[in-house]
């Protein structure tokens, strides 16, 4: 039962427009949301999070927004750089654990 | 600081060896856990541990034990390896205030192939 579902497994954008990634989840008892980034080879590194009180969260280039009523967030990158190309996970913490995503393979193009 | 490490970077097993993944933090963290990642499947929990002392299972544990002797350390045991058990692994380590995990820092990882 796959409570976190990212269903995009990659995307594909030109550099300077926008890559928008998408994530559904299942359980409403989720409180805190988080988008990691990962290189080949190396671990996941966390991009940024929002809270489930709030519905928009900026840094920078990258900004999350969550729909609470349709249990779905998305992680926006304006613009998109080509070092932005890497693996894009979606987290969702509950009680003691977090709730990973099978990720989405974002390709930038120069 | 060296954030979490993890060692081997690489190891190929036979099918019923044993072998321990070490993980380590240096950042004072409570809260520590392992992960496998498979192609389509994403990050599956395995373990986890909120403190020195407790660990649980998580959503894959068959197969693997942990302990948690020291808030730095929290190595995971393959009590006898099968193909099944070819992975990337990460352990990963995060600051906890009461039961709220916040951000996970991950080690590099740890490429097992299980013949």
């Amino acid at each position: 039962d796959q409570q976190v579902k990212q269903n995009s497994p990659s995307l594909s954008v030109q550099e300077g427009r926008i890559s928008i990634l998408n994530c559904d989840y299942t359980n409403s008892m989720f409180d805190y949301f988080l988008w990691y980034k990962k290189y080949p080879a190396e671990g996941p590194t966390f991009l940024i999070s929002i809270s489930s009180i709030k519905d928009k969260n900026e840094d920078g280039r990258f900004t999350v927004f969550l729909n609470k009523s349709a249990k779905h967030l998305s992680l926006h990158i304006v613009p998109s750089q080509p070092g932005d190309s890497a693996v894009y996970f979606c987290a969702a913490r509950g009680y003691q654990k977090v709730t990973f995503g099978t990720g989405t393979k974002l390709q930038v193009i120069p | 600081n060296a954030g979490v490490t993890q060692t081997p970077k690489f190891q190929v097993l036979k099918t019923g060896q044993s072998m321990t993944l070490q993980c380590a933090q240096d950042m004072n963290h409570e809260y520590m856990s392992w992960y496998r990642q498979d192609p389509g499947m994403g990050l599956r929990l395995i373990h986890y541990s909120v403190g020195a002392g407790i660990t649980d299972q998580g959503e894959v544990p068959n197969g693997y034990n942990v302990s948690r002797s020291t808030t730095e350390d929290f190595p995971l045991r393959l009590l006898s390896a099968a193909p099944s058990q070819t992975s990337v692994y990460f352990c990963a380590s995060s600051y906890s205030a009461g039961l709220a995990i916040n951000e996970q820092f991950f080690g590099p990882g740890t490429r097992l192939t299980v013949l």
